[in-house]
């Protein structure tokens, strides 16, 4: 069974930085391509971006809103995906998901983590 | 960027009915589309991939159809565990975008 559990959330100033971690266990991790989903309170889910896997070429894209300021990585050898946001903004605040492609569909989503961006 | 477009934003139906939500792709995007089911503080679940694949576990009341730009899932016989909202997604290129999902309500 898939288990992905988030960690890192938490309070925030404007123009603060945070990041975000994401755990992945019960998958061939080097193969997963790993994305990031996020939900602003009350409203429906955003993607935010993807990092697919080293022999897929590790590309990254990332949603307009998010590019330029979040960076998505990868560390392999601990079975992690981060998400590095920067520049925050009181619109980043939401829910994080991060979830395994299993091809190109999100199979498996973790618990999330809160993000509040505020003064 | 791909837009998506659900209808209805929201439904009301009853244990034991059908009901069809639509999804739009704003171009056409073959069969890359995949729909979530999120209940109340819970992370989403996929229900089903590829326009019409169901992930397996999935009841089979739950089916879906479609290509290119339109795109429908429809639940047969509602059960009080279906009242939740539903997201579809399209991963034909990035960003991957979401609709604005649809409430399934209890009448």
């Amino acid at each position: 069974e898939v288990q992905l559990v988030e960690s890192g959330g938490g309070l925030v100033q404007p123009g603060g930085s945070l990041r975000l971690s994401c755990a992945a266990s019960g998958l061939i991790f080097t193969d997963a391509w790993m994305s990031w989903v996020r939900q602003p309170p009350g409203k429906g889910l955003e993607w935010v971006g993807l990092i697919k896997s080293k022999t897929s070429g590790a590309t990254i894209d990332y949603a307009a809103p998010v590019k330029g300021r979040f960076i998505i990585s990868r560390d392999d050898s601990k079975n992690t995906v981060y998400l590095q946001m920067n520049s925050l903004k009181t619109d980043d605040t939401a829910v994080y998901y991060c979830a395994w492609s299993g091809v190109t569909w999100l199979d498996s989503w973790g618990q999330g983590t809160l993000v509040t961006v505020t003064s | 960027d791909i837009q998506m477009t659900q209808s209805p934003s929201s439904l009301s139906a009853s244990v034991g009915d059908r009901v069809t939500i639509t999804c739009r792709a704003s171009q056409p995007i073959s069969t890359y589309l995949n729909w979530y089911q999120q209940k109340p503080g819970k992370a989403p679940n996929l229900l089903m991939h590829t326009a019409s694949s169901l992930k397996s576990g999935v009841p089979s009341r739950f089916s879906g159809s479609g290509s290119g730009t339109d795109f429908t899932l429809t639940i047969i016989n509602l059960q009080r565990e279906d009242f939740a909202t539903y997201y579809c997604q399209q991963s034909y290129s990035a960003p991957f975008t979401f609709g604005q999902g649809t409430r399934l309500e209890i009448k």
